[in-house]
């Protein structure tokens, strides 16, 4: 059974840092991507980052660029997110979804909630 | 970047009838366009990938078509787990954007 577990998320100030894991189990890790897709409070999704099955081929959403990095480690059957520099507007449900190409998101995890708030 | 526009917005329908939810994409998309549903306080599931495909477990009562920057999800009769946001997405360039949801609602 494919699962997806998020830790990580919490309560922070504007312009702090916090670090999302995701681990995954049921599925060969190394052969697939991996994304963040998050959901502030009551609105629709939006697809954050992604991560190649080897770490490479790394992609960000405009509004995170510069800010977020994604990271994974094989050995740990285990991919991060490390958001810098966090604005209220980054207040959501951060999911961790593997991307099977096609079919893409197929597996979700729970979420984890980040809330940026002074 | 690739914008989805999903149509309605909201949608008043009875369990046992028939609902079509509309995604329009700005630029071509190919085939390469997926739908979920999330429910209430769940998280969001795959439910037709690469516009007709049905993922894993999906019932046959939903159906994908489409192809380019028109694409419909038919539910042909509404059964009551059904009422839910629906989202449309695209896969074929970054960033990967989805739709702003269509909410189908108890009428």
């Amino acid at each position: 059974e494919v699962q997806l577990v998020e830790s990580g998320g919490g309560l922070v100030q504007p312009g702090e840092s916090l670090r999302l894991s995701c681990i995954a189990s049921g599925f060969t890790f190394t052969t697939f991507r991996m994304s963040w897709v998050r959901q502030a409070p009551g609105k629709g999704l939006e697809w954050v980052a992604n991560i190649g099955p080897d770490g490479y081929g790394k992609h960000f959403a405009d509004s995170v660029e510069g800010r977020f990095t994604i990271s994974r480690d094989n050995t740990k059957n285990s991919v991060y997110l490390q958001m810098n520099g966090l604005r209220d507007e980054d207040t959501a449900v951060y999911y961790c979804a593997r991307d099977g190409g096609a079919p893409q998101f197929d597996y979700w995890g729970q979420g984890a909630l980040v809330t940026v708030s002074s | 970047e690739i914008v989805l526009t999903q149509s309605p917005v909201r949608l008043s329908l009875s369990p046992g009838e028939r609902a079509t939810l509309s995604c329009r994409a700005s630029q071509s998309v190919g085939s390469q366009l997926a739908w979920y549903q999330q429910r209430p306080g769940q998280v969001p599931r795959l439910l037709i990938y690469d516009t007709s495909n049905r993922a894993t477990g999906i019932p046959a009562r939903f159906s994908g078509s489409g192809s380019g920057t028109d694409f419909t999800l038919t539910i042909s009769s509404l059964e009551p787990e059904d009422f839910a946001v629906y989202y449309c997405q695209q896969r074929i360039d970054w960033p990967k954007t989805f739709g702003q949801g269509t909410k189908v609602e108890v009428k």
